[in-house]
């Protein structure tokens, strides 16, 4: 079952933040975040683990609430380069890199 | 390090034709996936390699879309007949492994059916 992510699209200011929300109908035991640039390949930022271990490349944060099967994204003063569309992946089963994804949040910064 | 490379980038085509999708993963990568993304969605997954084997295909449409992935390396995504649905680009990607998190994935390509 896909994942559904809100809100599908924000605009923001340089330097503004921004959540991004995730949220599974069934158990989660990792959520993958993707962003995508216009006409580019989806980029890894980082992973959610059962137990809160968190893996990533970018200063871009995130949190994992079990019970609520949901992950967020937070994008702190946000740069012109965040401007893309970020997705979240679950994995079919309970761990693995076999993902399904959601629809994706549409992200804008404008300076 | 090279990254996941596909192509064609662009097919166009009309309804009722053959085509097929090329992908060469980042050397090493034994997991391949096949994903589909329709405009403005998410990526759907079509099919997974581990190695040669396609370990798991239960998400391809098997009427008309066919993957092979020879010697555990390239792999190649065919439709035949195309419809006007299947427009959509065609992603892949590849790890290390399935329980390493990252997915590399390559540029796409972009299929449209006429």
């Amino acid at each position: 079952q896909q994942p559904v992510q809100s809100p599908q699209a924000v605009i923001l200011r340089e330097g503004e933040d921004a959540v991004i929300n995730c949220s599974s109908s069934k158990a989660l035991y990792s959520v993958h975040w993707y962003r995508q640039k216009h006409g580019e390949a989806p980029v890894f930022l980082m992973i959610l683990l059962k137990g809160g271990e968190q893996k990533g490349h970018e200063k871009i944060s995130a949190s994992f609430n079990e019970k609520k099967q949901q992950s967020s994204l937070y994008l702190t003063a946000s740069q012109l380069s965040y401007s893309g569309t970020y997705f979240c992946g679950t994995p079919f089963s309970n761990a693995g890199n076999m993902l399904t994804f959601g629809g994706g949040t549409r992200l804008m910064v404008k300076p | 390090e090279a990254g996941v490379v596909q192509s064609p980038r662009y097919k166009i085509i009309e309804k009722k034709q053959p085509v097929a999708f090329w992908c060469n993963p980042i050397s090493g990568h034994n997991t391949l996936y096949w994903y589909r993304q329709n405009l403005g969605q998410g990526p759907e997954l079509l099919i997974r390699y581990e190695n040669e084997e396609a370990v798991d295909d239960s998400q391809l449409p098997k009427d008309r879309f066919s993957a092979e992935r020879l010697k555990g390396v390239d792999s190649t995504l065919k439709i035949q007949p195309a419809e006007l649905g299947d427009s959509a680009v065609y992603l892949c990607a590849s790890s290390r492994g399935q329980t390493v998190p990252e997915l590399f994935f390559g540029e796409g390509s972009r299929l449209t059916v006429l």
